[in-house]
């Protein structure tokens, strides 16, 4: 049982160049979640879905795309890459929002030089 | 909306001392409320949660949490800390109905010194 999987673990980019995070969950999980982890700033929600075929906007956006491509996969891009967005990202995962507790990946550090 | 505040960002101290993390939220309706800890290089991990009932929460490691409706915080504490405690606490809110959001504070971490 897997749970939350996050693909890649590292990655270091330049400014400019575009990527998209993986997530994939094997829990059958309706809600997924997208953070940035920061020092200092805690861990901020980029976008979420509620359910397979919605997705809103959370705390920091900005710059940011995302992709429920089914029930299990929910990924992130990165267009066009700057320097404010090294970060380490985690995904998240929620049955539904009565069974209230997230399941986490192990994150994805990624460099923007 | 909600919001999560947790005014210590570091907490140094003894091993086998009390302890408590600080967390105060802010919502306009009823909420659920959690603590997630995070190892050095690890995703979180859910230490408990309050949905309902009980005010007086008890989670894994020995920790436990209280609900204070009037004080809007939930502060979690430990006895007796060992150095494995050692990691950054989060504290996080949801909310029964409405939005899909889940909001984490700034986090705490938590140092423990032989």
């Amino acid at each position: 049982n897997a749970g939350v999987t996050q693909t890649p673990k590292f990655q270091v980019l330049k400014t400019g160049q575009s990527m998209t995070l993986q997530c994939a969950q094997d829990m059958n999980h309706n809600s997924m979640y997208w953070y940035r982890q920061d020092p200092g700033m805690g861990l901020r929600l980029i976008y979420y879905s509620a359910s397979e075929g919605t997705t809103d906007k959370g705390e920091v956006p900005n710059g940011y795309n995302v992709s429920r491509l089914n029930k299990r996969e929910f990924s992130l891009r990165l267009e066009s890459a700057a320097p404010s967005q090294t970060s380490v990202y985690f995904c998240a995962s929620r049955r539904s929002r009565d069974n209230t507790e997230a399941f986490f990946g192990q994150g994805t550090r990624l460099t923007v030089v | 909306a909600q919001s999560v505040t947790q005014l210590d960002s570091q907490v140094p101290v003894f091993e086998e001392a009390p302890v408590e993390l600080r967390c105060n939220y802010s919502s306009s309706v009823s909420v659920y409320l959690f603590w997630y800890v995070q190892y050095p290089n690890q995703g979180l991990q859910l230490l408990l949660k309050y949905l309902s009932g009980s005010t007086l929460v008890k989670g894994i490691n020995g920790f436990e949490a209280e609900f204070n409706k009037s004080q809007t915080s939930f502060h979690l504490r430990k006895p007796s800390v060992h150095i494995s405690d050692t990691a950054e606490y989060f504290c996080a809110v949801s909310a029964p109905s409405g939005t899909y959001k889940y909001i984490f504070g700034t986090g705490t971490r938590l140092k423990v010194l032989a």
